[in-house]
């Protein structure tokens, strides 16, 4: 399976921390998303890195994609409370289908 | 439209009736997903379409699920005699071709079978 799987499956931090998410997933792709979920409705895209990327910068969000370990992080620097919310990575495979899998997603909760 | 929408945003429905939820993409996406969650899970792939090509059903979690994509544009994800384990959100995404640039997702439709 392609499926990526997060981890930690929760995070609570203060405000104005670092948070940083991992995501492990199992075959060669094309590329990795990174999507955030409020609320358990609709997912809004953050981010996306392609497999000859290794690093990648967004206002506040950095992503890391390690290929030969087949794993990527994801960290939000000084973190607010509106970035409460559940982050999830998804990634379409270089070979065969290229629908979007995604994980299981990881909890991340700020504390004012 | 603006973005992708979905109908009904809340379904409730009987054991054993049968439901339709629909999907309208972006225009122009050619990609168009279904994934289910439940409370508190991650997305489980359904179904995706891709043009004019066959459908990628490997996700339809048995023969009560169907979809169907007309015209390359709406979509309805139909859900026959429901069973309570069917409760979920159903969400459908487009992008402009499959795997990428992006995803973009609808509100979802709650699906409540009682």
């Amino acid at each position: 399976s392609q499926q990526g799987e997060e981890d930690p499956q929760a995070l609570s931090i203060q405000e104005g921390e670092n948070a940083t998410m991992n995501c492990s997933y199992k075959t060669s792709i094309n590329n990795l998303q990174w999507y955030r979920q409020n609320s358990g409705r609709g997912l809004v895209h953050l981010i996306l890195i392609r497999s000859n990327e290794r690093e990648k910068h967004s206002g506040r969000l950095r992503v890391t994609l390690d290929t030969s370990k087949k794993s990527s992080s994801l960290l939000i620097t000084a973190s607010r409370a509106a970035d409460t919310a559940s982050y999830f990575c998804a990634t379409d495979a270089l070979q065969g289908a290229q629908k979007l899998v995604f994980g299981q997603g990881t909890r991340l909760t700020i504390n004012p | 439209g603006a973005g992708v929408s979905q109908s009904p945003s809340n379904k409730v429905t009987e054991k054993g009736k049968d439901v339709e939820l629909r999907c309208d993409p972006i225009s122009g996406h050619t990609a168009l997903y279904w994934y289910r969650q439940s409370l508190g899970q991650g997305l489980e792939f359904l179904i995706y379409f891709q043009g004019n090509s066959a459908p990628d059903k490997s996700g339809l979690p048995s023969d009560r699920f169907s979809a169907e994509r007309t015209g390359g544009s709406v979509s309805t994800l139909t859900i026959q005699r429901t069973q309570q384990e069917d409760s979920a959100v159903y969400l459908c995404a487009s992008s402009l071709w499959m795997g990428g640039p992006e995803a973009f997702f609808g509100q979802g439709t709650r699906l409540t079978v009682v």
